[in-house]
């Protein structure tokens, strides 16, 4: 069975300092995933993927995430957050059927 | 900029009420899904179609949930009769033709509230 799990359901970090968001995944077969973005009353964004090849992917505001398949995991980073990166972010892995298996979601609260 | 539009964004009805919620997938897209989202139960797929055909709808509550594509610009969502515990944000999402693609692109949402 495929899951994707995320270890942290919130982050408060101050503004302009380094962000990891956590994610680990279980999948017996091809790898793909994302990182979406939700805002406060608005739909999910795509932020990255990794199909294959290279395993740091770059995204959208800033957002970079390493796969590793070793410790089967695809942390989300930003080396510096704005308070507008408040929000809540998705971990996903291609489920089969172009279904998306998603994580419980992070919080993230940054502060001034 | 294609987008997937919903409609109602919001709706506020009373228990027994039937309530329909539309979906137009961005176009040239042939997979749309159907989410709910709660605080309690995070997000959870309902149904999902491809090339307009129901692939999989084991999510769904099957005596009161219906999903539905007219065509291929239409995707809908019925709830019969709605309950309090419907009361949930309601998405939809496309996905491109490729069938090795996952990628899927959000609606703003259906904010749903029975009371």
């Amino acid at each position: 069975a495929q899951s994707v799990t995320q270890l942290d359901s919130q982050v408060p970090v101050f503004e302009e300092a380094p962000v990891e968001l956590r994610c680990n995944y279980s999948s017996s077969v091809s790898v793909y995933l994302f990182w979406y973005v939700q805002y406060p009353n608005q739909g999910l964004q795509l932020l990255l993927k990794y199909l294959s090849g290279s395993t740091l992917v770059k995204g959208i505001n800033g957002f970079e995430a390493e796969f590793n398949k070793s410790q089967t995991s695809f942390h989300l980073r930003k080396p510096s957050v704005h308070i507008s990166d408040t929000a809540e972010y998705f971990c996903a892995l291609g489920g089969g059927f172009q279904k998306l298996v998603f994580g419980t979601g992070t919080r993230l609260l940054v502060s001034p | 900029d294609a987008r997937v539009t919903q409609t109602p964004r919001h709706k506020v009805t009373e228990m027994g009420q039937e309530v329909t919620m539309r979906c137009q997938p961005i176009l040239g897209h042939n997979t749309v899904f159907w989410y709910r989202q709660t605080m309690m139960q995070g997000l959870e797929l309902l149904a999902y179609f491809r090339n307009r055909a129901p692939l999989d709808d084991s999510g769904m509550p099957k005596d009161r949930f219906s999903a539905e594509m007219p065509d291929a610009t239409l995707a809908t969502l019925k709830i019969q009769p709605s309950e309090p515990r419907d009361s949930a944000v309601y998405f939809c999402a496309s996905g491109p033709r490729k069938t090795s693609s996952y990628e899927q692109y959000f609606g703003p949402g259906t904010r749903l509230t029975v009371t």
